[in-house]
């Protein structure tokens, strides 16, 4: 059965502190996108990626293939990084698997 | 360079009535997708779409709903005789290639609302 789990679910950081997200995935996949959905509800899609490492500013995804596994950091948060935080798995086709997201709060 | 266009934003409907919903893709994307968010709960898979293609519905209801992606205009959802298990926001992508390959660019939803 094709799963994506995140943890944790709950989150709340101090600004500055170092940030990681876990999703786990079940069987192999094709790509994993990690998304953000702000307060207001608009989603923002942050990486896609099937191996290895991509940074943008102070968002760094991994994966690793053999362990099916997945992390999203951050670094120096802020409270503008406060947000829902999702990862999303391709099973080899069209249909996305969505996890139940981590709630992220950073308090100043 | 406008990204995904939805509309509208808010809808509301009582039970019974129809809701259309529609989505303008990314210029330049072929690929579309339509999610839908319930209350308090994650995002599910409903349809993938091609131009006048339906490629993968396998996450729509069996019953009252339908999507299409005519060769011009938008991509619409369409709900009928709408319940109140219908009230959710529903989040249309886009994406130039497979979503396996691709980076997918979100509207900013469409929230039913049931009376």
């Amino acid at each position: 059965k094709n799963e994506v789990e995140q943890s944790p679910q709950n989150l709340t950081a101090q600004e500055g502190e170092f940030i990681t997200i876990n999703c786990s995935y079940s069987v192999g996949i094709s790509a994993l996108h990690w998304l953000q959905q702000h307060p207001g509800g608009g989603i923002v899609s942050l990486f896609m990626l099937s191996s290895g490492k991509k940074k943008h500013g102070r968002l760094i995804a991994t994966i690793n293939i053999q362990e099916k596994h997945s992390s999203l950091h951050i670094t120096a948060s802020h409270p503008r990084d406060s947000a829902v935080y999702i990862c999303a798995a391709n099973f080899g086709n069209e249909k996305l698997t969505f996890g139940t997201g981590t709630r992220l709060t950073i308090i100043p | 360079n406008a990204g995904v266009m939805q509309n509208p934003r808010h809808l509301v409907r009582r039970r019974g009535q129809e809701a259309r919903l529609r989505c303008s893709p990314m210029k330049g994307h072929s690929h579309v997708y339509w999610y839908r968010q319930l209350p308090e709960e994650g995002l599910k898979f409903m349809v993938y779409l091609q131009k006048e293609n339906i490629i993968d519905e396998s996450g729509m209801p069996k019953e009252r709903f339908s999507a299409e992606f005519p060769k011009e205009g938008p991509s619409i959802l369409r709900i009928q005789q709408v319940v109140r298990g219908d009230s959710a926001a529903y989040f249309c992508a886009s994406s130039r290639g497979s979503s396996g390959a691709n980076v997918l660019t979100f509207g900013a939803g469409s929230r039913l609302t049931v009376l």
